[in-house]
């Protein structure tokens, strides 16, 4: 089975830039998706395809992929952005999720 | 605007069932794979299942194999889930999720909370 690594927590103050990573054979050769989840409600798609961001999402998510890691920056990040962030991918039919980042914005 | 809302769930023996239903809208039900992911309490997410859109392929976590069935009804833009054989390690919030493409879940409902204690 496939496994993703996230660090567990990271922390900025606002105004500064985020970078949250996610660790992995599968990334090598599948696309990764980033999904944001505040406390009580559902996750929302903040990354697609490594780098690429859904309508509605401001600009300041980002992503990029290198080898078998693929990381998502926010650039800028506000106090809203404080949430968990889960890396994504899926092979062989099976759905894969990283472990979760705290993210903490103050 | 798609709309995924899910219910069904509830407080339960160790050994008991439970159905989950999702409630899908706001788009055209029938032409996607959706799946089942749960998160117990102040733990990460978990993918439990998923089911083609016209039911044809049908996959399961080795966690939940021969417990859990997934199921969906296109005429009622339904999904569902028939948990029997209950663990306390079930206990999570259950959220159905919907595939814009095989393997990439886009929309999710607000999910349900299975409790499973004695």
């Amino acid at each position: 089975s496939y496994e993703l690594t996230q660090p567990s927590s990271v922390s900025v103050s606002p105004g500064q830039t985020a970078r949250i990573t996610c660790s992995g054979d599968v990334l090598a050769k599948k696309y990764a998706r980033w999904f944001q989840q505040k406390p009580g409600q559902a996750p929302v798609l903040v990354i697609y395809k490594d780098s690429e961001r859904p309508s509605g999402i401001p600009e300041r998510f980002s992503g990029s992929s290198s080898g078998t890691t693929v990381t998502l920056t926010i650039s800028g990040a506000q106090v809203e952005d404080e949430a968990d962030y889960y890396c994504y991918s899926a092979a062989d039919n099976n759905w894969v999720f990283g472990g979760g980042t705290k993210l903490t914005v103050l | 605007e798609v709309q995924l809302v899910e219910s069904g769930g509830g407080l339960v023996k160790p050994g008991g069932s439970l159905r989950l239903s999702c409630a899908a809208s706001g788009f055209t039900f029938s032409s996607y794979s959706m799946n089942w992911v749960r998160q117990a309490p102040g733990k990460g997410l978990e993918w439990v299942s998923s089911i083609s859109s016209s039911s044809s392929y049908i996959y399961y976590a080795d966690s939940v194999k021969g417990r859990f069935t997934i199921s969906r009804d296109n005429a009622k833009n339904s999904l569902y889930l028939q948990m029997n054989s209950l663990r306390a390690e079930d206990t999570a919030v259950y959220y159905c999720a919907r595939e814009e493409g095989p393997g990439n879940p886009d929309y999710w409902g607000q999910g349900t909370l299975v409790t499973v204690s004695s």
